[in-house]
């Protein structure tokens, strides 16, 4: 089955600054990679998805990039806001989702 | 937007009693899901549902498990005999075809006791 491992586990980082969490997968067959945003008593909120025909789709602040030879995708958040502070998953479909350990980002004022 | 609902928010119960989880997935979605998280790890795929059964089940979701969809709308989550290790947030998910709006329900805290 599909394995996800995601880096780092935490992140802090300065307000206004980028944030960048990196994931791999082990799947070839995997085809959609959706990144979660978590906040504490919640679902896992998608934020930005990419399929595997796509190497790199952005939405505002949000950016993610798909290298299907490496098995590697990764997520950039820029100009950090104290909003952003959750719980990021990165996640593989192979049918289901297969999700990462998740990585807890703190943007600090 | 429409939304994946989920009840109860939290629910206590005893080792050993039965409970059900319920989810009300969008309402023109055709593929339904469960999954766990145990409190501080990663989301775990428990169980899809198409079609009126079951596609794909972890090793998580063993004979203790079980999933229905008793209308059109509802789609449940039963656990015959709780253990304290069954204690996790409990998430529902359902999608359209594929991955197509791929949405989460807020989750169902269970705790035994």
């Amino acid at each position: 089955g599909e394995n996800v491992e995601q880096h780092p586990s935490t992140l802090s980082v300065q307000e206004g600054d980028s944030a960048v969490i990196k994931c791999t997968y082990s799947d070839s067959a995997s085809n959609y990679f959706p990144w979660y945003k978590q906040e504490l008593g919640k679902g896992p909120q998608l934020i930005i998805d990419i399929r595997s025909n796509v190497g790199e789709k952005k939405d505002q602040r949000i950016a993610v990039t798909l290298n299907k030879t490496a098995k590697h995708f990764s997520l950039h958040i820029t100009e950090t806001q104290p909003e952003d502070s959750a719980v990021y998953f990165c996640a593989a479909n192979d049918y289901k989702l297969s999700f990462g350990a998740g990585t807890t980002v703190t943007v600090r004022a | 937007e429409p939304e994946v609902t989920q009840t109860p928010s939290h629910q206590v119960t005893q080792m050993g009693q039965e409970v059900i989880l319920r989810c009300v997935p969008i309402s023109n979605h055709l593929y339904f899901y469960w999954y766990r998280q145990i409190l501080g790890q990663k989301v775990e795929f428990l169980v899809s549902f198409y079609n009126n059964e079951i596609s794909e089940k972890s090793e998580i979701f063993d004979d203790q498990f079980s999933v229905e969809r008793p209308d059109g709308s509802n789609f449940t989550l039963k656990i015959r005999s709780t253990k304290l290790e069954d204690s996790a947030m409990y998430f529902c998910a359902s999608s359209g075809q594929g991955v197509d709006g791929y949405t989460f329900g807020s989750g169902t805290r269970l705790t035994v006791v």
